[in-house]
């Protein structure tokens, strides 16, 4: 059964400095991994999707890397904002799971302090 | 807009009652699906469905049922609500060879 870990569940920080977000997973027979932003009445939305074959994926401030035998993907969010206070969650598909079915981790609750 | 729409948004109910969720999707997404969110447990699937009429059980199927009939709505139905079944759902769509999701903005209940 595949197990995704996200630590810490929250974290606190002032603005300007980088973010790094954690996630760790049991079985690395991963399709790909996920990570979303909930805000709070606003449902998930999706940040950046990596590949079982990439290593990072990049989009704007955010970086995601992927380490698949060592079971970890680290979010990194540069320069943070108060903007960037949400629920971070990661998210993998197995390679044995039907499409489109997805393993959550409980999420990392993100304050940014002006 | 492309979007996933859910309702209610907030919903009160009693054990026993029966209800629905609607979720609605206008992006002719064939995948859609349903997530429960629980304090510390993350979002744990409860029903999928592939297209029109294919739907199959996730993780946490028991106590709930779904249909299929038009691509576009894929409502979740408590039949006999109890207060375990309090929680916060979410609808999901996907469609073609994305792997991207999209979610709805939630539906919070609460079984007394």
């Amino acid at each position: 059964k595949q197990e995704v870990t996200q630590i810490p569940a929250a974290l606190s920080v002032p603005e300007g400095e980088n973010l790094v977000l954690n996630c760790s997973f049991t079985d690395s027979a991963i399709y790909n991994l996920q990570w979303f932003r909930q805000d709070p009445g606003k449902g998930l939305t999706s940040l950046l999707l990596i590949q079982s074959s990439q290593r990072e994926q990049t989009s704007g401030r955010l970086n995601a890397s992927l380490d698949k035998s060592s079971g970890r993907s680290t979010l990194y969010i540069a320069a943070s904002q108060p903007g960037d206070s949400a629920t971070y969650l990661c998210a993998v598909r197995r390679t044995t799971d039907s499409w489109g079915k997805l393993q959550f981790g409980a999420g990392t609750q993100v304050v940014v302090t002006p | 807009e492309a979007q996933v729409t859910q309702n209610p948004r907030y919903l009160i109910t009693v054990t026993g009652k029966k209800l629905t969720v609607t979720c609605s999707q206008n992006m002719n997404h064939e995948y859609m699906s349903w997530y429960r969110q629980d304090p510390g447990l993350g979002l744990r699937q409860i029903y999928y469905s592939m297209n029109v009429e294919v739907t199959d059980k996730g993780d946490v199927p028991e106590g709930y049922k779904v249909s299929r009939k038009e691509k576009r709505n894929f409502p979740l139905i408590l039949e006999s609500p109890s207060p375990n079944q309090t929680s916060l759902y979410f609808c999901a769509s996907r469609g073609g060879d994305q792997e991207t999701q999209y979610f709805g903005p939630g539906t919070r209940l609460l079984v007394l």
